[in-house]
């Protein structure tokens, strides 16, 4: 069983059209929560970590949000050029190996 | 601005053949970690170090193995390739509490 879902696996956006992706995780003593993008062919590049329950951070149209159980990341009025894989992955207290997810494709169409 | 380095980019090695990817950083920093990634599988940990002269295995170790002889340097030695070993391989550095700098990686195939 997974500890890390993401949700959807695909999806794809009209330009212009909101949306949020989900990342919920069933561990205990969280730690933190690292959101990434990873364009085709590339390493993934980091977005974002949250830290606690409440928190939120943003990122031009990107903004990252966290409870005790999940993360969104909210994409408000989305671009062509932000079609990407979106991942999240969470790390524990006493550890230094995050649980990726298997990630979140996302296509805008313009 | 270098981040994390990886050479080759890209490789085709034949079954039973042996390679060495190459992984540097220049941000100080103490953790590395490889991974392969896979198509639908997300990214699975093959090793990683702490520091300097300190390894220890990931999820997916077995036909692989590394060194830390330098903070900067992390190398992915693979003996013996097989057909399983054909993916994107990332190497990524951090500190201890922020997020991972990831290579732009290295795509196998074995044939």
């Amino acid at each position: 069983e997974d500890q890390v879902t993401q949700s959807p696996e695909a999806l794809r956006l009209q330009e212009g059209e909101s949306s949020s992706l989900n990342c919920s995780y069933t561990v205990s003593g969280l730690r933190g929560l690292f959101w990434y993008r990873q364009d085709p062919g590339k390493g993934p590049e980091f977005l974002f970590t949250l830290y606690s329950a409440g928190e939120e951070k943003e990122k031009e149209r990107l903004k990252a949000t966290l409870t005790k159980k999940e993360s969104f990341l909210h994409i408000t009025a989305p671009k062509p050029e932000d079609s990407a894989t979106y991942l999240c992955a969470v790390l524990l207290r006493g550890s230094y190996i995050p649980t990726f997810g298997r990630g979140t494709s996302l296509i805008v169409h313009p | 601005n270098a981040g994390v380095t990886q050479t080759p980019k890209f490789r085709i090695l034949k079954i039973g053949q042996s390679m060495t990817l190459q992984c540097a950083q220049d941000m100080n920093h103490n953790y590395m970690y490889w991974y392969r990634q896979d198509p639908g599988m997300g990214l699975k940990l093959i090793y990683y170090s702490v520091g300097a002269g300190i390894t220890d295995k990931g999820e997916v170790p077995n036909g692989y193995n590394v060194s830390r002889s330098t903070t900067e340097d992390f190398p992915l030695r693979l003996e013996l390739a097989a057909p399983s070993q054909t993916s994107v391989y990332f190497c990524a550095s951090s500190s201890r509490s922020e997020g991972y700098t990831f290579g732009s990686g290295t795509r196998l195939t074995v044939v």
